[in-house]
Order: C-alpha cells, then structure tokens, then sequence
C-alpha cells in the first residue's frame, strides 16, 4: 500500500498551459515536501509546507497543504519547457524518515 | 558548497555479481540517507546513518544488501548477489537536521545500476 497517492502519474501539456498535481494520503503529516527531479539527477527540494491551509508561491508555482495535512497540491501557471521533470512529494511523520509518492512525470513542450 | 558526491554513475553487472556504490555527503551534514528508485516509483528508504550509527534498516534487504559509514563521514553500499530486480538508481542524500520536523534532504545524482 502506497503510503502517498500521487496524480495523475503523466501528464503531457503545451507550453503556456496550467496545471494541477495532487499528493494524498490517509494519513497525517507533521510537514510534507514537493521535489522536483531532471532525467539523471537526484531529486531536489522545492518547498516545504507545514501548517494545514498553507499555501506558498515559488514564482509560477503555488503549493497547498490540505487543512487536515493529509493532502498537498502543486498548481502551475503558464508551464514552460524548462518545468518538465519527475514531481515528487514527500510526507515527514515525525521521528521517521521522509515518505515518498511515487510522483508525476511532467512533459511540457513549446 | 559542494554538494552530495556518488561514483560510480553507472554501472552494469551480471546477476548474481557483487557491486559497491560510494557516496560523500556535504560536510558537516551529520545525517545520510540511501534511497532506492526503481524506474517510474519515488524513492524508497533503504538505510539511515546518523553519524556512524544506524538508525532505520528496517526496508534493507539484509541477506544481499549492506552499507557501512565508517568514521560518520561517507558511505558505501554493497550488494551481493545482485539480483534482476535490483536494477534501480540509488540515491544518496544528506541532511543537517534530523529530528527536525522540517529536515531538508539534499540528494547526489544516484547511481544507476542495470543487473543482466
């Protein structure tokens, strides 16, 4: 049983378009993390959230931490080739090691 | 700064052979985690060291997979004997703030091991 649900698990967009990637879970999370993971490299944290209702911008990007903190949403606006990459989440639960969904690849093309 | 340094970056063996990664965490950074990613999964916890002691093993495969961090510095990872199934990259990561609700990982570039 996956710990943390991610969808959709591909998703192919035009460049300029907006989306949506959700992470969840039935469980709850002290924090929850996104990555963001290129072709033949390590993954590489993005942001952070921890308080349930938090939302946090990083440019284009806005992150949503569901108000019960089983859940998170990543939206973007106006993706860009350079967006494309592996999305990963990451649930903390305190004392344990990060859980990781298995993510959402993203394809933007120009 | 420098950042999480593994070697080798790839690497292809026979089953049933033996392998060995290495990783270098950034200095300083008490706390390394390895992670296995097989292709189209996230990463999933294999070993955690804090300094030079274990602290999660519970998801390494104990009868072929071991890992070492000698001096609480780097690490190494050995398989033995490799199965099919083992085909993944591994990932190496460090973090500074264990048993912090917030702890910030940061990853080396994995090494991808393909088993034939």
């Amino acid at each position: 049983t996956q710990l943390l649900e991610q969808s959709p698990q591909f998703l192919s967009i035009q460049e300029g378009e907006n989306l949506t990637v959700y992470c969840n879970s039935s469980s709850v999370f002290s924090s929850l993390q996104w990555y963001r993971q290129e072709p033949g490299e390590g993954p590489v944290l993005l942001v952070t959230v921890v308080t349930g209702g938090e939302v946090k911008k990083l440019k284009r990007l806005t992150f949503q931490f569901g108000d019960a903190r089983k859940d998170s949403s990543l939206h973007i606006t106006a993706a860009q080739p350079g967006d494309t990459g592996l999305y990963l989440c990451a649930g903390d639960q305190a004392g344990t090691a990060l859980i990781f969904g298995k993510g959402t690849t993203l394809s933007v093309s120009s | 700064e420098a950042g999480v340094a593994q070697s080798p970056r790839y690497k292809i063996i026979e089953k049933r052979q033996s392998v060995a990664f290495w990783c270098n965490p950034i200095s300083g950074h008490a706390t390394l985690y390895w992670y296995q990613q097989i292709l189209g999964q996230g990463p999933k916890l294999l070993i955690q060291f804090q300094n030079n002691g274990v602290v999660d093993d519970s998801q390494l495969p104990k009868d072929r997979f071991s890992a070492e961090r000698l001096k609480g510095v780097d690490s190494t990872l050995k398989i033995q004997p490799a199965k099919l199934e083992d085909s993944a990259v591994y990932l190496c990561a460090s973090s500074s703030d264990r048993g912090r609700w917030n702890e910030k990982l940061f990853f080396g570039s994995g090494t991808q091991l393909s088993v034939l």
